[in-house]
């Protein structure tokens, strides 16, 4: 079974750093998809950037990047010019054959003023 | 695009009673629904996988005899609770996307219910 794996239950930032959050999974599958979801306060759960396990680019989406290690099975999220309103929980999330996604356990990432 | 809306945002019920929940996909047909369950400050756990016009197909753990899903339509799923128990009080979520994932999930507005 596929499992993934946050280490950082919380992080803590300045506004305008940088900071990295961890996430490493366990597959066997040679196909599947890399997530990672923001949620704030609200509980909506947004996507904040996404990675095909095919790709060798790291995927950008503005301020965010990640690095995507596929031999190490691990999938890290950089947020850049860190901003208030980036405080929220991080979840990393897998999709592999069955089409289910699965979360990490989350980090909480506290961006101070 | 990609819009799911998640009625209701709260509900309170009392022992016993049923608690059915939506979880509408506006703007896309989505034939796979996905339930999850998340206690606060917690990750969120996959309950059951919603198929429309067959039955739902539940991850180990999960009382499908409570957790009733019907997927009558390709933009409906819901999910009723039923027998309510405090301890089912929760936070309910429901995603869907309309390419089988690939480009992520798009996930309901939440449903916390709280049974007294």
């Amino acid at each position: 079974a596929q499992t993934v794996t946050q280490s950082q239950p919380e992080m803590s930032v300045q506004e305008a750093e940088t900071v990295t959050l961890s996430c490493t999974y366990d597959t066997s599958e040679s196909d599947y998809y890399l997530f990672w979801y923001k949620q704030p306060p609200s509980r909506q759960m947004i996507l904040v950037i996404r990675q095909e396990a095919y790709k060798q680019q790291n995927a950008t989406e503005n301020r965010f990047s990640v690095n995507f290690q596929k031999a190490a099975k691990s999938f890290s999220l950089k947020i850049s010019d860190s901003q208030l309103g980036d405080a929220a929980m991080y979840f990393c999330a897998y999709r592999g054959e069955t089409n289910k996604l699965i979360f990490g356990t989350g980090t909480l990432l506290a961006v101070q003023p | 695009g990609a819009v799911v809306s998640q009625h209701p945002s709260r509900v309170i019920c009392k022992s016993g009673t049923s608690v059915k929940i939506e979880c509408r996909s506006l703007d896309f047909q989505a034939t796979t629904m996905f339930w999850y369950r998340q206690f606060p400050k917690q990750s969120l756990m996959l309950m059951a996988t919603s198929n429309e016009g067959s039955k739902a197909t539940y991850e180990q753990g999960v009382e499908k005899d409570k957790f009733l899903i019907n997927h009558a339509s390709l933009t409906l799923s819901t999910l009723t609770v039923t027998s309510a128990h405090p301890e089912d009080s929760s936070f309910y979520i429901c995603s869907a996307s309309r390419d089988r994932g690939a480009y992520g999930y798009t996930f309901g507005s939440g449903t916390r219910l709280t049974v007294v």
